[in-house]
């Protein structure tokens, strides 16, 4: 499986400012993915992470609040902005696809404790 | 729209005991099914896939698979405390749309 790196691992945030989370994997892989998961619930989609395009935003979730890059097939990152206490979550990057492998898991990044005061 | 479930839990059993973990699923192009574990505090890890009805065995796992009833089991034999945490249940058509159950909780009791 591919060796994910996600960073930071926790912040604590004061209200209305932005922070950038960062995802780098070992491997090419064709999918990421950034995922929210709020205590006690499940995963939820944020948005698909499009190598070299705008990234694909599920309901609910839009492009001026979580703006998220992806230069290649290697690397990710997921912005919050504006963040009010409401966006305290964990942050999941995920990966699938390898290039090399054809591989379709998917694979999780440790994950970012975003607090938002 | 696409929905997974699973009963949210807890699940208490006692160690030693078969733990068994239910998922049904809608939508009837889904072609991969995953099992994650994840511990609290933790991120999801994978511990099993299922591509084709049947059983498949990894250890003490047993993934069920039955496509005609939308339905997926996982099943951990001889449990451990160390087995306790939530199990989260997913789907996919071809990689390209994960799925993700709510997850059961599992409490392995000593």
């Amino acid at each position: 499986s591919a060796v994910i790196s996600q960073k930071p691992s926790r912040d604590i945030c004061q209200r209305g400012t932005s922070l950038t989370i960062q995802c780098q994997v070992d491997s090419q892989v064709t999918m990421m993915f950034w995922y929210r998961q709020q205590p006690g619930q499940s995963l939820t989609l944020i948005a698909t992470a499009n190598q070299g395009s705008e990234a694909t935003y599920e309901s609910g979730f839009v492009i001026d609040k979580f703006p998220i890059s992806r230069p290649n097939l290697t690397f990710s990152t997921l912005t919050v902005s504006n963040m009010s206490p409401e966006d305290s979550s964990i942050y999941l990057c995920s990966v699938g696809g390898s290039v090399q492998h054809r591989n379709e898991k998917l694979f999780f990044g440790s994950g970012t404790q975003l607090s938002v005061l | 729209q696409k929905e997974v479930e699973q009963n949210s839990g807890p699940l208490s059993v006692p160690e030693g005991a078969i733990a068994s973990l239910n998922c049904t699923y809608s939508d009837r192009v889904s072609q991969s099914f995953f099992w994650y574990r994840q511990y609290s505090g933790k991120s999801p890890e994978l511990i099993m896939s299922i591509y084709s009805n049947g059983d498949k065995e990894d250890g003490r796992f047993t993934a069920q698979l039955n496509k005609a009833s939308q339905y997926v089991s996982l099943l951990i034999r001889d449990s451990q405390p160390s087995d306790s945490a939530t199990y989260l249940c997913a789907v996919t058509d071809y990689g390209q749309n994960f799925v993700f159950g709510p997850g059961t909780r599992l409490s392995v009791l000593p």
